[in-house]
């Protein structure tokens, strides 16, 4: 059975770099995509953009020039880097693997326990 | 982006009873509809995709229905365990987006 933990620092300072890692266990990161979403306290979720095993990704537009997702198959890791923090960016953090099956789409499934990041000087 | 609303934002209900939750997409996102359940301090779990099938070890007594921008999600007998918040997520086209979340509260 597949289980992701997400780990990183759990504060983080106004315009430093937000920085997480996911590391997958009980399978393999290849073959798959794999994502990030978040979840400000109180309030709903916010995906962040995925990547493929292969390295190829996708990120929400309004946080594009800010995020990089990245892919270490030999760890079965990937990371999430967010630059420029403001406390706006404090959320949890959740990895989470990506599945299709034509005609019925993508979902996430499993997903990590969650990870808060507070930004605050 | 595709926006996704939720009706009700807040519910209340009795063991027991049969709910719905609704959720409408500003486009057509054919059959592209998850739905995850999330109790408070624990990830979103996933009970539905593809609008209607059900994710291994879902009690059946939820059920998914709908296609194009309609959508809902039911309970046909409310268990103690069920009260939590339901979001809905497209996954038709990137971004990826979720409702707001429905808050299923006991009465």
């Amino acid at each position: 059975q597949v289980q992701l933990q997400e780990s990183g620092p759990g504060l983080v300072k106004p315009s430093e770099t937000l920085s997480l890692t996911c590391t997958v266990s009980g399978g393999s990161i290849n073959n798959y995509y794999w994502s990030w979403i978040r979840q400000p306290p109180g309030k709903g979720l916010e995906w962040i953009g995925y990547i493929h095993y292969s390295g190829s990704t996708n990120y929400f537009p309004s946080l594009k020039s800010r995020v990089t997702i990245s892919v270490d198959t030999s760890k079965n890791q990937f990371s999430l880097k967010l630059g420029s923090v403001t406390a706006a960016d404090t959320a949890v953090y959740y990895c989470a693997r990506d599945n299709y099956y034509d005609t019925r789409g993508w979902w996430f499934d499993p997903w990590g326990q969650g990870a808060l990041v507070t930004v605050s000087s | 982006d595709i926006q996704m609303t939720q009706s009700p934002s807040s519910l209340s209900a009795s063991v027991g009873a049969r709910v719905t939750i609704t959720c409408r997409a500003s486009q057509s996102i054919s059959s592209y509809l998850n739905w995850y359940q999330q109790k408070p301090g624990k990830a979103p779990k996933l009970l539905i995709y593809g609008a209607s099938s059900f994710q291994g070890g879902v009690p059946s007594r939820f059920s998914g229905s709908g296609s194009g921008t309609d959508f809902s999600l039911t309970i046909s007998t409310l268990q103690p365990e069920d009260f939590a918040t339901y979001y809905c997520q497209q996954s038709y086209s990137t971004p990826y987006t979720f409702g707001q979340g429905t808050k299923l509260e006991i009465k």
